[in-house]
């Protein structure tokens, strides 16, 4: 089993729905949970950053995380063909987290204008 | 993302030759990470450096990859006698403290190998 498992995709869907982008991890030392949104042929760029359990809201993002489950969420509420990019999650441990940061392979999100 | 500075950005190199990747930090960051993403794969690690010290490499492969982050100039990974297997986009990120201080990426340098 791998450490942390991302739904494949791809995934499309009409301008202004509601994206669920789901990751499930194994390892139960991961602290930090984290998103990040990578645009084609460009690096990975930090969307939602949250520790250990609970939602956290930023403008359109909403990062749930569910530790008891090992399971953790991101939503994107009025989705933007803007939005329209490759989502990364990505998690550590509580120390030397930069140096640990185990990635899921990344969903490829389309919006339909 | 502008910040971290990678090239070259587009490299080809035949199998056996070397390839050296430059990344430049954001000013202020002396924390330097390296991943690697293969294609249908997510980013792995790789190694992180800060200046003239390697403090974690356990995601380096064991031989003909290697890195450094000298005193003055960019941090350089490097390969040797590369292989088809090598073909990857490389990442550079940086960030101004080494525990969970945000990670800012490059914009990578892909590598293929013929």
């Amino acid at each position: 089993q791998k450490e942390v498992e991302q739904d494949p995709g791809p995934l499309s869907v009409p301008e202004g729905a509601i994206v669920s982008l789901n990751c499930t991890y194994s390892n139960s030392a991961f602290q930090y949970f984290m998103w990040y949104r990578q645009y084609s042929r460009k690096g990975p760029e930090l969307l939602m950053y949250t520790y250990s359990s609970g939602n956290k809201e930023d403008g359109r993002f909403t990062a749930q995380v569910d530790k008891s489950s090992k399971y953790i969420s991101l939503f994107i509420r009025d989705s933007q063909p803007s939005d329209s990019a490759t989502y990364l999650c990505a998690m550590s441990p509580l120390t030397g987290a930069n140096s640990k940061l185990t990635f899921g392979k990344g969903i490829t999100l389309s919006v339909r204008p | 993302n502008a910040g971290v500075m990678q090239n070259p950005r587009h490299l080809v190199r035949r199998r056996g030759q070397e390839a050296r990747l430059r990344c430049s930090p954001m000013k202020g960051h002396s924390h330097v990470y390296w991943y690697r993403q293969l294609p249908e794969e997510g980013l792995k690690f790789m190694v992180y450096l800060q200046k003239e010290n390697i403090i974690d490499e356990s995601g380096m492969p064991k031989e003909r990859f290697s890195a450094e982050f000298p005193k003055e100039g960019p941090s350089i990974l490097r390969i040797q006698q590369v292989v088809r297997g090598d073909s990857a986009a490389y990442f550079c990120a940086s960030s101004r403290t080494g525990g969970t201080g945000e990670l800012f990426f490059g914009e990578g340098s892909r590598l293929t190998v013929l």
